[in-house]
């Protein structure tokens, strides 16, 4: 079974401060993601990355950015939280190919900004 | 912009009935087709999927969806549904052009009476 895991299922910060949440899969899969999820509004897309060092802009990238410099690991930076940032931050896995967009989620980081 | 539309925000049925949620897609081109399912407390996992073929497609626990092409519509259905069907459920579109990106509904909470 792939495995995603992320770093904490829940966070509080104090707004300014500095965020990093991080993502692991254990499946050797190329492509990864990062989503927040709010109620109402599903799931939106922030980053995303192709291969390692390889990163594009989802839907919502402002106010995050992300690191990936090993294929297992992808990491959500808040340069500066901010209390609408406060939400669910879900990563994502998946393979490309034929097998495009079925994604493994890991369990989610809830994230309290105060 | 490629958007994925579910009609119904929240479903409220009695243990037994049968269940139909809407998802529209508006996109013309070749796509792959994903409800996923939120139990409470739980990570998001895939319930089914379409890559191509046989348009009716039956996923976990006694669901499935029918593609209708012509409607841009991936309806997922049961036919008698149980308390522990509780959850909130995602369509999900996957566009070729988009390499392996997914877009998200906004989610369907659907609450079973016992």
């Amino acid at each position: 079974d792939v495995k995603v895991t992320q770093s904490s299922r829940y966070l509080v910060k104090r707004t300014g401060e500095k965020v990093f949440l991080e993502c692991v899969q254990d499946m050797d899969h190329e492509n990864m993601f990062w989503y927040r999820q709010d109620p109402g509004l599903g799931l939106r897309l922030i980053y995303f990355s192709y291969d390692v060092k390889m990163k594009e802009k989802g839907d919502i990238p402002e106010g995050y950015s992300v690191s990936r410099e090993k294929k297992e690991r992808f990491s959500l930076i808040l340069e500066s939280a901010s209390t609408n940032q406060t939400s669910m931050y879900l990563c994502a896995s998946s393979l490309g190919g034929g097998q495009r967009g079925e994604q493994y989620f890991g369990p989610g980081t809830r994230l309290t900004v105060t | 912009a490629q958007s994925v539309s579910q009609h119904n925000h929240h479903v409220i049925l009695s243990e037994a009935a049968s269940l139909e949620l809407g998802c529209n897609y508006s996109y013309g081109g070749t796509v792959n087709l994903f409800w996923y399912v939120q139990y409470p407390g739980q990570h998001l996992q895939l319930l089914l999927k379409y890559f191509s073929g046989d348009p009716l497609v039956k996923g976990i626990k006694g669901f499935e969806a029918e593609f209708i092409k012509s409607k841009f519509s991936f309806n997922l259905r049961k036919p008698s549904v149980q308390w522990s069907d509780t959850a909130e459920y995602f369509c999900a579109v996957n566009a070729y052009s988009s390499a392996s990106k997914i877009i998200f509904g906004s989610g369907t909470r659907l609450s079973i009476r016992p």
